[in-house]
């Protein structure tokens, strides 16, 4: 049974620049989540994808825009990065919100921006 | 808004002691709860959930959390601690509807 997997696992950008990551949720998941998790803090919620459209946002601006591909992947996408944006950004996911309630976690993708 | 407290960033336990980690929420309304467990360079592992069915909940690895609602808490135990019980522990929130609030993390630490 694959897990959720993520992509790239590290990756190095400048300031100003975009970044791409990406996700593919657990076999029979369909329902995707990103949170960013600043060294040393918890995890902090980003936004959730079901069907193809973002269905709940946290507390980050629209430089962090996503996307979810028919086949439930999913794409987080963060322009004009910022020294701020260093962190582990985890895909999580899940069966239809209001369906079972656990997330499952993928092993992140480390992005360090100079 | 939902928090978590985890009181204590860093605890420390030798080997074979009992492994308390302590996770109180803010909620009028019983949420559901979790427990994750992150290795270095690794993303979370649930370790166990609390979704309003026995309020004393085991996990994998020997750990336990018991829900009281009267306290607001569901801390994490563990009889007797191995050295790869070492890692960062988490507490996260579920409010019905909504997506996890997680707790600032307790680091494990196991001494021989």
């Amino acid at each position: 049974d694959a897990g959720v997997t993520q992509s790239p696992t590290h990756l190095i950008k400048t300031r100003g620049q975009q970044v791409t990551l990406r996700c593919s949720p657990k076999s029979g998941h369909d329902t995707v989540s990103w949170y960013q998790q600043a060294l040393g803090q918890g995890p902090q919620f980003i936004f959730q994808y079901y069907e193809e459209e973002e269905r709940q946002r946290g507390n980050f601006p629209d430089r962090f825009s996503g996307h979810q591909f028919p086949n439930y992947s999913s794409e987080l996408n963060v322009n004009a990065l910022l020294l701020g944006d260093s962190a582990l950004y985890l895909c999580a996911s899940s069966l239809p919100p209001g369906t079972e309630e656990t997330q499952y976690f993928g092993p992140g993708t480390r992005l360090l921006v100079l | 808004a939902q928090s978590v407290t985890q009181l204590g960033s860093h605890v420390s336990v030798s080997e074979g002691a009992l492994v308390l980690l302590r996770c109180n929420y803010s909620s009028s309304v019983p949420p559901y709860l979790f427990w994750y467990v992150q290795y270095p360079n690794q993303g979370l592992q649930l370790l166990l959930k609390y979704t309003s069915a026995a309020t004393l909940v085991k996990g994998i690895n020997g750990f336990e959390a018991e829900f009281k609602k009267s306290e607001t808490s569901f801390h994490l135990t563990k009889p007797s601690a191995h050295m790869s019980d070492a890692a960062e522990y988490f507490c996260a929130v579920r409010p019905r509807g909504q997506n996890f609030v997680f707790g600032p993390g307790t680091r494990l630490s196991v001494l021989p």
